[in-house]
């Protein structure tokens, strides 16, 4: 199994303020990544998260937005760039093993922009 | 393109009745196929999985799915549904491209049990 921690849990924040969510896993991964949930809706991913190397990005997400960083195989961070209210979300990061067949959710950071 | 599929938005069913909630994939291969249940403010949970093998796979909380090739689905089913089976559902697949991978959900359906 993986255990997955995700800081900050909840945070409230200023528009236009960045913030940087860390996700730290217990044991090496290959694959890490992050999603958004936002309000009532289902999870959409937003990158892939490679070690060493820039993240895979997804349509309509962009690194200037959206940096990832993944110095190694247990951590990585999202920061969610100038923020509005639009991006009020759940951030949640994922692990996979196995080529997929076996994968982990951390708690989520619950994300309010005012 | 390859995706997910969750035609209903909302199901309400009596506490009692059975549950079937629909999943549909686009996908040429074999897909990894995922449930996931999420409770008002909670975190994600996995009911079951299927990758191979058995058609029918068993999950938690009395859940089953049934794979089907030939109607590209993956329904969800359960016989008997409980009050705190409200919750939000996740369908998700595994899409492949080389040696790379991602996990890909559905819309969701929203599931209300009366009384």
């Amino acid at each position: 199994s993986a255990v997955i921690s995700q800081k900050p849990s909840r945070d409230i924040c200023q528009r236009g303020t960045s913030l940087t969510i860390q996700c730290q896993v217990d044991s090496q991964v290959t694959m890490m990544f992050w999603y958004r949930q936002q309000p009532g809706q289902s999870l959409t991913l937003i990158a892939t998260a490679n070690q060493g190397s820039e993240a895979t990005y997804e349509s309509g997400f962009v690194i200037d937005k959206f940096p990832i960083s993944r110095p190694n195989l247990t951590f990585s961070t999202l920061t969610v760039s100038n923020m509005s209210p639009e991006d009020s979300s759940i951030y949640l990061c994922s692990v996979a093993r196995d080529a997929g067949n076996t994968i982990y959710f951390g708690e989520g950071s619950w994300l309010t922009v005012v | 393109a390859q995706s997910v599929t969750q035609p209903d938005i909302h199901i309400t069913v009596s506490e009692g009745a059975s549950l079937e909630l629909r999943c549909n994939y686009s996908y040429g291969a074999t897909p990894y196929l995922f449930w996931y249940v999420q409770s008002p403010g909670q975190g994600l949970q996995l009911l079951l999985k299927y990758f191979s093998g058995d058609t029918l796979v068993q999950g938690i909380k009395g859940f089953e799915a049934e794979f089907k090739r030939s109607q590209s689905s993956f329904n969800l089913r359960k016989p008997s549904v409980h009050w705190s089976d409200a919750a939000e559902y996740f369908c998700a697949v595994v899409l492949t491209a080389g040696s790379s991978y991602k996990l890909i959900f559905g819309s969701g359906t929203r599931l209300l049990v009366r009384p």
